[in-house]
């Protein structure tokens, strides 16, 4: 399996642009995690689904920010409009059902950059 | 309040040496424990524990849970400087509704 996949990888853009990040999970997993990291606060989930539901969206700083799952194999989270504090490191996670659905299993991230 | 904390914050030791990193957690109704490294990029699974006492080991890592003292340990032998990362440490919790809650890490560093 290729594992999660994220793009874009990097992403530079002004304050006010909208920004889309992309989320492949990996095949059979049901659930879906979206996180950011930075140096100050450290790993914050942001949102995650199961079974392409929004479960729990209170992470979500503000109104800014959405996150999507059409379907299993597909996520996005938007920001529109961007700030320079959203600048960041955005992960993707999934894991799968039964027994080790503990274990997340992340993407390589998307290094955002708000100027 | 479901908790992980993570002890040292960092640790700076010698190519060779042995370590042993601390992370102890307070939630309500455990369910797992889960180890990651963290290099510059994402963070990799590395172990899940769930019963007390049986040790989990893959090469030179290896880990431990109590699940009585609320704790578990990583250990890593004849350190390398490819051990260096930021090791992770984090716990489903109640509060959470059983997502990650996650300690701060330890910033481990191999001088060589």
């Amino acid at each position: 399996d290729a594992g999660v996949i994220q793009s874009p990888r990097h992403e530079v853009t002004e304050m006010g642009q909208e920004v889309t990040l992309r989320c492949k999970p990996i095949s059979g997993h049901d659930y879906l995690f979206w996180y950011r990291q930075t140096m100050m606060r450290g790993l914050e989930l942001l949102i995650y689904f199961n079974n392409n539901v929004p479960i729990d969206d209170s992470g979500m700083p503000e109104d800014r920010f959405s996150a999507k799952m059409p379907n299993a194999s597909f996520s996005t989270l938007k920001i529109q409009p961007s700030e320079p504090r959203d600048s960041a490191v955005y992960f993707c996670a999934s894991s799968p059902p039964g027994r080790f659905t503990d274990t997340q299993y992340f993407g390589p991230g998307t290094r955002l950059t708000v100027l | 309040e479901d908790k992980v904390v993570q002890s040292p914050l960092s640790l700076v030791v010698h190519e060779g040496d042995t370590v042993t990193l601390n992370c102890s957690y307070e939630v309500t109704n455990f369910r797992s424990l889960l180890w990651y490294k963290q290099e510059k990029k994402a963070p990799t699974f590395l172990f899940m524990l769930t019963s007390s006492g049986i040790e989990k080991k893959s090469g030179r890592l290896s880990s431990i849970l109590d699940k009585k003292e609320l704790f578990s340990i990583l250990n890593i032998t004849a350190t390398q400087t490819g051990d260096s990362a930021v090791y992770l440490c984090a716990v489903p919790g109640l509060d959470s509704n059983y997502q990650l809650i996650w300690g701060a890490g330890t910033k481990l560093i191999i001088k060589p």
